[in-house]
């Protein structure tokens, strides 16, 4: 399988920060990667699919990066609402799905 | 608007089978895309289960695999998981989406059911 790590596991940041979420895989997966947000109680959000582009609705703010084995997350001016766990996943149709362990955001 | 939502027993026994259904509104599963299930655990980061096609083929967790079935009920607009042999480790809430397996990820989800594996 393949194995997704995500950094940091926890980040802290005020509103305005530039923040950014790391996610590495440990084989190539191309571009097949997709990013969520996950809210206590809610389900899970997609924010990101190949990679970079953004899904309908999502705020501009948010913007990924990378291919092969490295991508990134950025919130270019993180604000109130973006607190949540952010989840990186794999969707390489020739291995099973598999999500990194998460990046926790809190506001400062 | 596609929605999801999932529903079953929120208390399962040891040994015994977790059934869960997730009924979907606003697109025919009949038409395209995988159906399938993701779980959290307490304390934990998310976990894919595995998904379904209309056309009858699943993808499935392999470290699951041996005790899951994912199945498509298209006269309902609905689809089913079955764990088998359940134990505290498979305490989760558990939540059905649509897997755009081509395109998007899972794109649209329901809102996540508890389940607790308890004597």
């Amino acid at each position: 399988d393949i194995q997704m790590t995500q950094s940091p596991s926890t980040l802290s940041a005020s509103v305005g920060d530039r923040v950014t979420i790391t996610c590495r895989a440990s084989q190539s997966i191309d571009d097949w990667l997709a990013w969520y947000q996950h809210k206590p109680g809610k389900a899970p959000k997609l924010l990101m699919y190949k990679a970079s582009r953004l899904e309908s609705g999502v705020p501009s703010r948010f913007s990924g990066s990378g291919s092969g084995t490295e991508f990134t997350l950025t919130i270019s001016s993180l604000q109130p609402d973006d607190f949540g766990t952010y989840y990186c996943q794999q969707y390489n149709r020739y291995s099973p799905v598999t999500f990194g362990g998460g990046t926790k955001v809190e506001i400062k | 608007q596609v929605q999801l939502q999932e529903s079953g027993p929120g208390l399962v026994k040891p040994s015994e089978t977790l059934s869960l259904t997730c009924a979907v509104s606003g697109y025919s599963i009949s038409r395209s895309f995988y159906w399938g299930w993701i779980r959290q655990s307490p304390g934990k980061g998310l976990e894919w289960i595995g998904s379904a096609s209309h056309g009858g083929n699943t993808n499935y967790n392999p470290s699951l695999m041996s005790r899951l079935t994912i199945s498509l009920d298209t006269s309902k607009n609905q689809f089913s998981l079955n764990v088998n042999s359940v134990t505290a480790a498979d305490t989760a809430v558990y939540y059905c989406a649509r897997d755009d397996t081509a395109m998007k990820g899972l794109e649209y989800w329901g809102q996540g059911i508890l389940v607790t594996v308890s004597s």
